[in-house]
């Protein structure tokens, strides 16, 4: 059974670091992109980016390059999404999601998601 | 960056209805589209992927239709746990996008 499982909830305030987590079991991780979505409170789903942990390429949506960075690490079967200095724009939900490819194509799109990090920053 | 518009952003039915839902490309993307339900509190579920294939254990209820520019999903008779907000979402071309999404409440 494939899982995604997040880190727990953070409260952080403005200008602080923070790495969240989302580990992965049930597949071959190295296999798929996993990526992350941002859902601001009452709002939509904004895609944010992706990353493939067999050769850790990586693709971000313009809105997000530079705001954040994504990373795995494979031998522990896990991705991260990570701020350097957090705004209070950046609360947030955010959810990470596995990634299908069609078969000969590069486009992938979401089919697993994790539970979801609530992410607090305020002063 | 491919733009969506989906409508509306507002539906409401009554149980038993049939409901439809569209999404518009800025540019065509082939049928490298998805729709995906998010109920309150919780993460999104896949239904329907490339416009028209239902995943695995989703009712055949839902029905999805399109490619190029113009896609649809269709409820064609609504259960009381189909209340719940809908997203488009295509993957012809990164930045992946969303639809701005569509709650369907009861009438």
């Amino acid at each position: 059974e494939v899982q995604l499982v997040q880190s727990g909830a953070e409260v952080k305030k403005p200008g602080e670091s923070l790495k969240i987590s989302c580990k992965g079991s049930g597949y071959s991780f190295t296999s798929y992109w996993i990526g992350w979505v941002r859902q601001m409170p009452g709002k939509g789903l904004e895609w944010m980016g992706i990353i493939y942990p067999g050769d850790s390429d990586t693709r971000y949506s313009p809105s997000f390059q530079g705001q954040v960075t994504i990373s795995a690490d494979k031998s522990i079967s896990t991705a991260y999404l990570q701020w350097s200095s957090l705004k209070a724009s950046d609360t947030a939900m955010y959810y990470c999601a596995r990634h299908l490819s069609p078969i000969g194509y590069s486009g992938s799109y979401p089919d697993y998601w994790g539970q979801g990090t609530l992410v607090t920053v305020s002063s | 960056v491919i733009w969506m518009t989906q409508s509306p952003s507002l539906l409401s039915a009554s149980t038993g209805d049939r409901v439809t839902i569209s999404c518009r490309m800025s540019q065509g993307i082939s049928s490298y589209l998805a729709w995906y339900q998010q109920k309150p509190g919780k993460a999104p579920e896949l239904l329907i992927y490339a416009a028209s294939t239902l995943q695995s254990g989703v009712p055949s209820r839902f029905s999805g239709s399109g490619s190029g520019t113009d896609f649809t999903l269709t409820i064609s008779c609504l259960q009381s746990e189909d209340f719940a907000t809908y997203y488009c979402q295509q993957y012809y071309s990164s930045p992946y996008t969303f639809g701005q999404g569509t709650k369907l409440e009861i009438k």
